[in-house]
């Protein structure tokens, strides 16, 4: 069955340190997202990436960094930079642009990182 | 800009109760689109169902029912019966204009009991 696969479900880290979150789908879906979700807040858009080797900076990319290399995989790097970097993470996909009609996100099952 | 307010935080019911949660939206734009979703325990979320500006066509899904009033800029989402599998958050998002992203609303975690 298609959908996305995100690991690892959960993943500790200690300050100072880089850490990648992976997210692959076999959708055949051009574009990819990722989401951070905080207690209380809903879910905030970090990066997204319409085509390969193409990406663009959501709402609140400071601290991350991503890369879109194939179509199936959008791996997002957490860097020392990101200051409250605990959250849950969560990866989705849709076959074209938001913007270029009604896609519906499909959605990973999310990683949960927690800095120690 | 576009906003999403769900203004329950949580909302407890008895099984087979009837629950609606609220979902208010501003937008300028003429064009957009309102969508559910439904986040279980497990985390990943789940489309529930997609409506546009220009469809104020109330929707039902077997429990699921969807009241859209442009007038008072609302989407809710009722649950008829509610079941314990229904415990989850649910979030209201919007996606207005050329906009390339959701704004998600901040969710209502459902807890139904027996």
């Amino acid at each position: 069955d298609g959908g996305i696969t995100q690991s690892p479900k959960y993943l500790f880290r200690k300050e100072g340190q880089n850490v990648t979150l992976s997210c692959e789908q076999n959708l055949n879906h051009d574009a990819m997202y990722w989401y951070r979700q905080d207690p209380g807040q809903g879910l905030r858009l970090i990066y997204y990436s319409q085509i390969v080797n193409d990406f663009q900076k959501g709402d609140i990319a400071e601290g991350y960094s991503v890369s879109r290399e194939k179509k199936e995989s959008f791996p997002l790097t957490v860097t020392s930079a990101q200051k409250n970097p605990t959250a849950f993470y969560l990866c989705a996909s849709t076959p074209g642009l938001l913007s270029s009609g009604a896609n519906v996100l499909t959605f990973g099952a999310g990683s949960r990182l927690t800095v120690l | 800009a576009q906003k999403v307010t769900q203004a329950q935080t949580e909302i407890s019911v008895v099984e087979k109760e009837d629950v609606t949660l609220d979902c208010v939206y501003e937008t300028r734009d003429t064009t957009y689109y309102l969508f559910w979703y439904k986040q279980p325990p497990s985390g990943e979320l789940v489309f529930l169902i997609r409506r546009n500006s220009f469809d104020e066509q109330n929707e039902i899904s077997g429990r699921y029912s969807w009241n859209f009033q442009k007038s008072t800029s609302s989407f809710n989402f009722t649950i008829t019966a509610s079941q314990v599998v229904d415990s989850a958050v649910y979030f209201c998002a919007l996606r207005a204009g050329t906009a390339s992203k959701l704004t998600f609303g901040t969710g209502t975690r459902l807890q139904v009991t027996l």
